[in-house]
């Protein structure tokens, strides 16, 4: 267990349909990240908050809406997904800022858009 | 750009080998970092190791850092059947408010 639950951990789901994925870290920490990882692929990083304010938003497709209500939780809402946005998607969160940034990932979410 | 690249992309190797797995990036850089992840599961951390600093030990993990070379190594020694897993490297420039560069990682198999 690393401190870091994601549900559900697998999702299907039609592309018209409106589901949400959901991060909760119980670190105390203050930066939380959503990343993307298809098959052969690196990881993509979608999404970065430090204390609840986006700071990073990689060209993501409006279909993909982030949320972060406060430190210790941050959820992904999906809507009109594509096929191709089936992948594993990665939640982590780590201290922030600093010289000792070390990532802690969740299990991860394994979506499948039909 | 791709910051982190691995190689070899794939690797195997008998139970009670080494494997060595390398690092290149590109940037300058404040830490680089180790991950490994099996599966289709989260990553888990290793190892990090400052820019400062030339190599670590982590129980059987040696991580060297080369940053004139821009480069990195993770060797496992006396691997296990249990070090099946996907290895990555990530580098953090610094000053990008705690923002990781991950590369794509070398998919290790160890055969008991």
């Amino acid at each position: 267990e690393t401190g870091v639950t994601q549900t559900p951990r697998h999702l299907v789901m039609g592309m018209t349909n409106k589901k949400s994925l959901k991060c909760e870290q119980h670190l105390g920490h203050n930066a939380m990240y959503w990343y993307k990882q298809s098959a052969k692929k690196p990881l993509e990083l979608m999404f970065v908050y430090n204390f609840k304010e986006q700071t990073e938003n990689n060209s993501v497709p409006s279909r993909f809406s982030p949320e972060c209500p406060n430190s210790s939780h941050l959820f992904l809402h999906l809507h009109t997904l594509q096929p191709e946005d089936s992948a594993l998607y990665l939640c982590a969160s780590s201290s922030g800022t600093g010289f000792n940034n070390t990532q802690y990932f969740g299990p991860g979410t394994r979506l499948t858009v039909l | 750009s791709q910051q982190g690249e691995e190689d070899p992309q794939a690797l195997s190797i008998q139970e009670g080998e080494n494997a060595t797995m390398n690092c290149s990036y590109k940037t300058s850089i404040n830490n680089l970092q180790w991950y490994r992840q099996n599966s289709g599961r989260g990553l888990v951390h290793l190892i990090l190791i400052r820019s400062n600093e030339r190599e670590k030990h982590s129980g059987r993990l040696r991580v060297t850092l080369d940053t004139s070379k821009k480069s990195s190594s993770l060797l496992i020694t006396a691997s296990r059947a249990a070090d099946t897993a996907s290895y990555f490297c990530a580098t953090d420039a610094g000053n990008q408010g705690g923002k990781l560069i991950f590369g794509q990682g070398t998919e290790l198999s160890v055969k008991p």
